[in-house]
């Protein structure tokens, strides 16, 4: 199995700040034949199920805002908030579906 | 707008099969892009992915449970299916069904079962 850690475990940021989460596989997870890192991040709020924030390790998905980015490829790869709002406290996780069976991060927690 | 929900018992004894359901609307499951997928969350802890199912039947199941987990698809319903068997406490936990077409876009509310005597 691919393990995904992020870190920090948690993390407080002061509204307006950046916030970084970074999350390291135990193998690489990009996919030679189209170049495309097999990478997902979800934001998950209290007593809500999990939604996907960016696809392909740095494709937002529509409607989520821009202040949301990822980056990286390989094994390590980065989700930052340029400037965080109050609706951004929630737990963060990555997953990898490159192979099964696809699994996620510990998570990350961002509070205010 | 595709919405999945999922529909069981909440409160299953140790030792019995828990049994779900995922109702998909506004989608075909049939569609041959997606996987069908469960998830659970235990209390206040991550995500573990379970396993999905292809609309023709085709399973993959996380090892780590695989002896105990069945999926199944009803087409003709627009539903899929999940069951474990011989439950432990250690089965405590939001189940949550989900498509995904590589990363999982669309997810359900969840549902908690307890196992409990």
């Amino acid at each position: 199995d691919i393990v995904m850690t992020q870190s920090p475990d948690s993390l407080a940021v002061s509204l307006g700040e950046r916030a970084t989460i970074n999350c390291k596989s135990s193998q690489s997870v990009l996919y030679s034949s189209n170049n495309k890192n097999n990478l997902a991040w979800y934001q998950q709020k209290p007593g809500q199920p999990p939604t996907v924030l960016i696809y392909w390790a740095s494709i937002r998905k529509s409607g989520v805002p821009d202040r949301f980015s990822g980056s990286g490829s390989g094994t390590d790869f980065s989700l930052t908030i340029s400037s965080l709002q109050a609706e951004d406290v929630a737990v963060y996780y990555c997953q990898q579906f490159y192979s099964t069976p696809w699994t996620f991060g510990q998570g990350t927690k961002v509070e205010i | 707008q595709v919405q999945l929900q999922e529909s069981g018992p909440g409160l299953v004894k140790p030792s019995q099969t828990l049994s779900l359901t995922c109702t998909v609307s506004g989608g075909s499951i049939s569609s041959g892009a997606y996987f069908w997928t469960w998830i659970r969350q235990h209390p206040g802890k991550g995500l573990e992915w379970i396993g999905y199912i292809f609309y023709n039947g085709n399973t993959y199941y996380n090892p780590s449970l695989k002896s105990r987990i069945t999926m199944s698809i009803d087409t003709s319903k627009n539903q899929f299916s999940l069951r474990v068997t011989s439950v432990t406490a250690a089965d405590t936990a939001v189940y949550y069904c989900a498509r995904a077409r590589g990363p999982t876009d669309y997810w359900g509310q969840g549902t908690l079962v307890t196992v409990s005597s």
